[in-house]
């Protein structure tokens, strides 16, 4: 059984560069959620994505999107890319209609801001 | 004033120790509360799930909720190097949105 799955690993920009970010969620999983972590601090949510929609938003900027496919894997993309946009970008799924609440992390795309 | 608060450590132990890690919030909305285990970099693993109050235990890992405290608790059992990492508390309130806390790191010295 195939957990969350992230590419690519690491990832290297330069300021005002755009960069998209993927995600195939585990296997029976319906919904796909994207976090912020940067270095020493907890992840911060980003949005989430059910039935190819986004459903919910933090406190992030437009120049983060993101869209979900039909086969339920997401992409996060980030426009004109900030120094203050390094760390580590974490997707994770769930099945909506368990209504647990339970999370389940890949291992993320670390992006480099240079 | 941040959502959750958690004590950033770093925490360091003896192996076999028991170890507790904390985490206070102020939203009496959260609900489901979570503890993750975050290995150098790595995705966030999760390692305990409760909802509303209460304890909770699997093997070596007790969780606790103290809904009337906002308060709630990891204890390790007999630590072992091997649990040398980031661990991370999380909560919701049913709105799939999880709210982390910093983040404690853990070290045991064998």
């Amino acid at each position: 059984d195939a957990g969350v799955t992230q590419s690519p690993t690491h990832l290297i920009k330069t300021r005002g560069q755009q960069v998209t970010l993927r995600c195939s969620p585990k296997s029976g999983h319906d919904t796909v959620s994207w976090y912020q972590q940067a270095l020493g601090q907890g992840p911060q949510f980003i949005f989430q994505y059910y039935e190819e929609e986004e459903r919910q938003r933090g406190n992030f900027p437009d120049r983060f999107s993101g869209h979900q496919f039909p086969n339920y894997s997401s992409e996060l993309n980030v426009n004109a890319l900030l120094l203050g946009d390094s760390a580590l970008y974490l997707c994770a799924s769930s099945l909506r209609d368990s209504r647990s609440e339970k999370l389940f992390f890949g291992s993320g795309t670390q992006l480099s801001v240079l | 004033q941040k959502e959750v608060e958690q004590d950033p450590g770093p925490l360091s132990v003896p192996e076999g120790a028991i170890v507790s890690l904390n985490c206070t919030y102020s939203n009496s909305a959260f609900q489901y509360f979570m503890w993750y285990r975050q290995y150098s970099r790595k995705g966030p693993e999760l390692l305990m799930y409760t909802y509303s109050s209460g304890n909770k235990e699997d093997g070596r890992f007790t969780a606790q909720v103290d809904k009337s405290s906002k308060y709630i608790s990891l204890f390790i059992r007999d630590s072992q190097p091997s649990d040398s990492a980031t661990y991370l508390c999380a909560m919701t309130s049913n709105t799939g949105k999880l709210i982390f806390g910093q983040g404690t790191t853990l070290q045991v010295k064998p």
